[in-house]
């Protein structure tokens, strides 16, 4: 079983909706939760990150950890076109590891105009 | 700044070839690695480094050398190509601060490699 688990997708939303993407992971030692964003052909590129459990809103993107379920979700608003790429989930288990993240399998997002 | 460049962009090699897929950052970042992303696996970790003459294995590091001599560079040598290694591989650089943790990381454009 992957310490973190990511549905693949594709997932395909019209222009303006709401879109959630979610993470489980088994790891309960997981401390530092990160979103990145990665168009096609380039390197991801971080969006979020948390510590812990709670909240983070940043623009129309909001992320949000419940480390007592060990689930982890992003929240895209008022979704756009220039959304659609494939959002990969990351975690680590400890502050300063050196840049050891363990990511999920991504999410292909489409946002159709 | 350049931020992380990697090179080359595309590279093809035979079964038992080797190469060195370069990387390089302009950030004076301490944190450096490497990844691979294959298809339904996500990223994972094949070497990092926390600073100058300081590398570490990750979660995938057999069949790769890694070494830094330098902050600014950090080259992934493959000894012995294998078919299983055809992969997209991408460095990454990151810093630490009071607010800034090191797992916020910058990532390469990446080097595409297929092995026959």
């Amino acid at each position: 079983q992957k310490e973190v688990e990511q549905d693949p997708g594709p997932l395909s939303v019209p222009e303006g909706a709401i879109v959630s993407l979610n993470c489980t992971y088994s790891n309960s030692a997981f401390q530092y939760f990160m979103w990145y964003r990665q168009y096609s052909r380039k390197g991801p590129e971080l969006l979020m990150y948390t510590y812990s459990s709670g909240n983070k809103e940043d623009g129309r993107f909001t992320a949000q950890v419940d480390k007592s379920s060990k689930y982890i979700s992003l929240f895209i608003r008022d979704s756009q076109p220039s959304d659609s790429a494939t959002y990969l989930c990351a975690m680590s288990r400890i502050y300063n590891q050196g840049g050891k993240l363990i990511f999920g399998q991504g999410t292909e997002l489409s946002v159709k105009p | 700044n350049a931020g992380v460049t990697q090179t080359p962009k595309f590279q093809v090699l035979k079964t038992g070839q080797s190469m060195t897929l370069q990387c390089a950052q302009d950030m004076n970042h301490e944190y450096m690695s490497w990844y691979r992303q294959d298809p339904g696996m996500g990223l994972r970790l094949i070497h990092y480094s926390v600073g100058a003459g300081i590398t570490d294995q990750g979660e995938v590091p057999n069949g790769y050398n890694v070494s830094r001599s330098t902050t600014e560079d950090f080259p992934l040598r493959l000894l012995s190509a294998a078919p299983s290694q055809t992969s997209v591989y991408f460095c990454a650089s990151s810093w630490t601060s009071g607010t800034n943790p090191q797992e916020t990381q910058y990532f390469g454009p990446g080097t595409r490699l297929l092995v026959l």
